[in-house]
C-alpha cells in the first residue's frame, strides 16, 4: 500500500495562476481532509470530505475549491494563487469504521506563490 | 471554542534525558487525543493515540501520553530521548470518525549531545 500520495511535491507559481493539487489514498478510506501548514500556526483545515460526493468547509476555505473526484481521490484548486496561499499542504485520510478518526497524512506539496 | 495549546514553542533536551511535551485542550464532546511527529521535510506521523480506557496510553518509538481529565492534559513523555527523535511534535483533538482533527501549533524538540 502506498497510503496516501500527493502531487506535486514542489510548485512555485505566479501571483494569479491557478493549478490543482492532487491527492489520492488507497486504504478505502471513506474522510479525506485538506490542511495548511505555516511556521508558528500547525496545521489549519482547508476542506474535508466525510464521503463520496460531500464536502465542508473547514477553517480556512477561502481561495480553495474541492473536489472528490472518486472514493480514492481529492483535489484542492487554487483558482487564482495569492502569496499568502505559500504554504506547505497536507492530504490526508480516515477510515469511519471506529471511533478513533486516525488521520493517515501525504508527504506534503511545497507551494511557492511569487 | 474548541482549541488545543502547546505551550512550548522550541524545547532542547540533551541525548539520554527525559522529556515531556505538553499539551491542554478545549472540546465540548468527548475527546479523541492523539500526537503526531513531524520530522524535517516529511508529513506526519502517529505517534500514539487516546479514546477511552487507561489513561496511559503507549505509542511508537517509546513514547507514552497520560490523559488527565481533570487537567484537560494529554502529555507526551519519553524516559530516554535519543537524537533521532528531534522534529516537532504535534497534539491534536478530534471527535467522532469523518470530522476533522483541531492541531496545536507544535513543538519543536531539539536533542543535544
Amino acid at each position: 500500500n502506498a497510503g496516501v500520495t500527493q502531487t506535486p511535491k514542489f510548485q512555485v507559481l505566479k501571483t494569479g495562476q491557478s493549478m490543482t493539487l492532487q491527492c489520492a489514498q488507497d486504504m478505502n478510506h471513506n474522510s479525506m481532509y485538506w490542511y495548511r501548514q505555516d511556521p508558528g500556526m500547525g496545521l489549519r483545515l482547508i476542506y474535508y470530505s466525510a464521503s463520496e460526493g460531500t464536502t465542508d468547509k473547514g477553517e480556512v476555505p477561502n481561495g480553495y475549491n474541492v473536489s472528490r473526484l472518486n472514493k480514492r481521490e481529492f483535489s484542492l484548486r487554487l483558482e487564482s494563487a495569492a502569496p499568502s496561499q505559500t504554504s506547505v499542504y497536507f492530504c490526508a485520510s480516515s477510515e469511519d469504521r471506529g471511533p478513533y478518526n486516525e488521520q493517515f497524512f501525504g508527504p506534503g506539496t511545497r507551494l511557492t506563490v511569487l | 471554542a474548541q482549541s488545543v495549546t502547546q505551550p512550548d514553542i522550541h524545547i532542547t533536551v540533551s541525548e539520554g534525558a527525559s522529556l515531556e511535551l505538553r499539551c491542554n485542550y478545549s472540546y465540548g464532546a468527548t475527546p479523541y487525543l492523539f500526537w503526531y511527529v513531524q520530522s524535517p521535510g516529511q508529513g506526519l506521523q502517529l505517534l500514539l493515540k487516546y479514546f477511552s480506557g487507561d489513561t496511559l496510553v503507549q505509542g511508537i518509538k517509546g513514547f507514552e501520553a497520560e490523559f488527565k481529565r481533570s487537567q484537560s492534559s494529554f502529555n507526551l513523555r519519553k524516559p530516554s530521548v535519543h537524537w533521532s527523535d528531534a522534529a516537532e511534535y504535534f497534539c491534536a483533538v478530534g471527535a467522532r470518525a469523518g470530522t476533522a482533527l483541531i492541531f496545536g501549533k507544535g513543538t519543536t524538540l531539539s536533542v543535544s549531545s
